[in-house]
């Protein structure tokens, strides 16, 4: 199984702080890297899909980058609604696994 | 718009079996594999296992092989999620969740989630 690896596991910021959240695969998958926000008591919602593309409707401040086995999220002006739980997961081969999670909280 | 509904919470007893169905609509049933996600509380997201609705193939992570069974009813456009032999650690909200494309495994809908509830 290809293991996923954030960090931080947790981060305190402040509105208007630009964020960085790094997550490494255990094999490289090519492009195959996906990030979701996460919201107490709500399904996770995609924001980044391979690697780069921003979802449709998700505000331009998310940008996501890297290939191979090391990928970063980037929020370039954090916002009160981004405060939540943030997970990669690669798409390349099954099982598709998570990272663990990073818990983006305000400083 | 593309829908997922999932049913309701569920309270089951050790070693009995759960069936969690995923009702979706607004695309063509039969042309998005499906994927199920499971969550402990308080805890990550992991991925449970795929079916293909059109020809009802499926594959699970090696975790779940010979307790979950994935099965689907091409008439009602619902996918079934069945897991038996149920312990204390298999409480969790399940999520069912449909890829962007066809057979991509990018989770761009998901169900609202059913919680299960192991215990004696």
């Amino acid at each position: 199984d290809i293991q996923m690896t954030q960090s931080p596991s947790s981060l305190s910021a402040s509105v208007g702080d630009r964020v960085t959240i790094t997550c490494r695969a255990s094999q490289s998958i090519s492009s195959y890297l996906n990030w979701y926000q996460q919201k107490p008591g709500k399904a996770p919602k995609i924001l980044i899909y391979a690697t780069s593309s921003l979802q449709g409707g998700v505000p331009s401040r998310f940008s996501g980058s890297g290939s191979g086995t090391d990928f970063t999220l980037t929020i370039s002006s954090l916002q009160p609604e981004d405060f939540a739980t943030y997970y990669c997961q690669q798409s390349y081969s099954t099982p598709y696994t998570f990272g663990q999670g990073t818990n983006l909280e305000i400083k | 718009q593309v829908q997922l509904v999932q049913s309701g919470a569920e309270v089951k007893k050790p070693g009995a079996s759960v069936k969690v169905s995923c009702k979706t609509s607004g695309y063509t049933f039969t042309n998005y594999y499906m994927h199920w996600v499971r969550q402990a509380p308080g805890q990550g997201l992991e991925w449970v296992g795929i079916i293909n609705p059109s020809g009802g193939s499926t594959s699970y992570a090696q975790k779940f092989q010979g307790r979950v069974t994935m099965t689907r009813d091409k008439s009602t456009s619902t996918v079934y999620m069945e897991l038996s032999s149920l312990r204390s650690e298999d409480t969790a909200v399940y999520y069912c969740a449909r890829g962007g494309g066809g057979t991509s495994a990018d989770f761009h809908y998901w169900g609202q989630g059913t919680l299960v509830t192991v215990s004696s």
